[in-house]
């Protein structure tokens, strides 16, 4: 099973939006919708901003939305925030397992 | 508060063995399906191995089946992995991770340890 695919970076300025994409097959992305996103400051731990494309658990921010079409998942960020500067993963469930992207580098400008 | 607290990390030589733990605290253990996460040095996250609360479901990415073994001791709020003939392609930070109770699957997760770092190396 192959990682998901994620642009390696994305940029943009303050109090803009973004998005990144999340590609994944009809056997995971496509076939169920238990994609999640991560957030991952250097030297921190992940954390959890989306799960089942779009619920977003107690406390993360409404400029976090999730979305999903066909095998492409992906992750909007709104008003972004020099916060906001992280890594960024996707996962997706797959039979009895579940598969992470390859992560995109946030740069807020 | 949730805390997740691995241990077990080291330097080990290929081939060769090691047992990493995780003590969870702050919640009911025994409620919640748990995994093992890693991510090799400036590279991306990487599910190894997951469990359910009771222990009697297991379930391991292809790259550690058969090698590697997953195991949790309620009585004790500790989460385990065995990793036998390990391999330098192994070298990780390994989080122990705690599932999201109102996920859809057992392997979205809220909570994540520290990590603790792997190499295997001669």
């Amino acid at each position: 099973q192959s990682a998901l695919t994620q642009p390696a970076s994305v940029s943009a300025s303050p109090g803009q939006s973004i998005t990144i994409s999340c590609t994944g097959t009809s056997s995971d992305v496509g076939r169920y919708n238990y994609v999640s996103w991560y957030q991952q400051h250097p030297g921190k731990a992940p954390k959890l901003m989306i799960y089942d494309v779009s619920n977003r658990p107690s406390g993360v921010s409404n400029r976090f939305s999730g979305s999903k079409s066909g095998n492409t998942a992906s992750l909007t960020i709104s008003g972004l925030q020099a916060e906001d500067e992280a890594d960024y993963y996707c996962s997706s469930y797959t039979s009895n397992s579940v598969l992470f992207g390859g992560g995109t580098k946030l740069t807020v400008l | 508060e949730v805390q997740l607290l691995e241990s077990g990390g080291g330097l080990v030589q290929p081939g060769g063995s090691l047992r990493l733990s995780c003590a969870a605290s702050g919640f009911t253990f025994s409620n919640y399906a748990m995994s093992w996460v890693r991510q090799a040095p400036g590279k991306g996250l990487e599910w190894v191995s997951g469990i359910s609360n009771s222990g009697g479901s297991t379930y391991y990415a292809d790259s550690v089946k058969g090698r590697f073994t997953i195991s949790r001791d309620n009585s004790k709020n500790t989460l385990y992995l065995q990793m036998n003939s390990l391999r330098a392609e192994d070298t990780a930070v390994y989080y122990c991770a705690r599932r999201i109770p109102v996920s859809g699957t057992l392997f979205d997760f809220d909570y994540w340890g520290q990590g603790t770092l792997v190499t295997v190396s001669s």
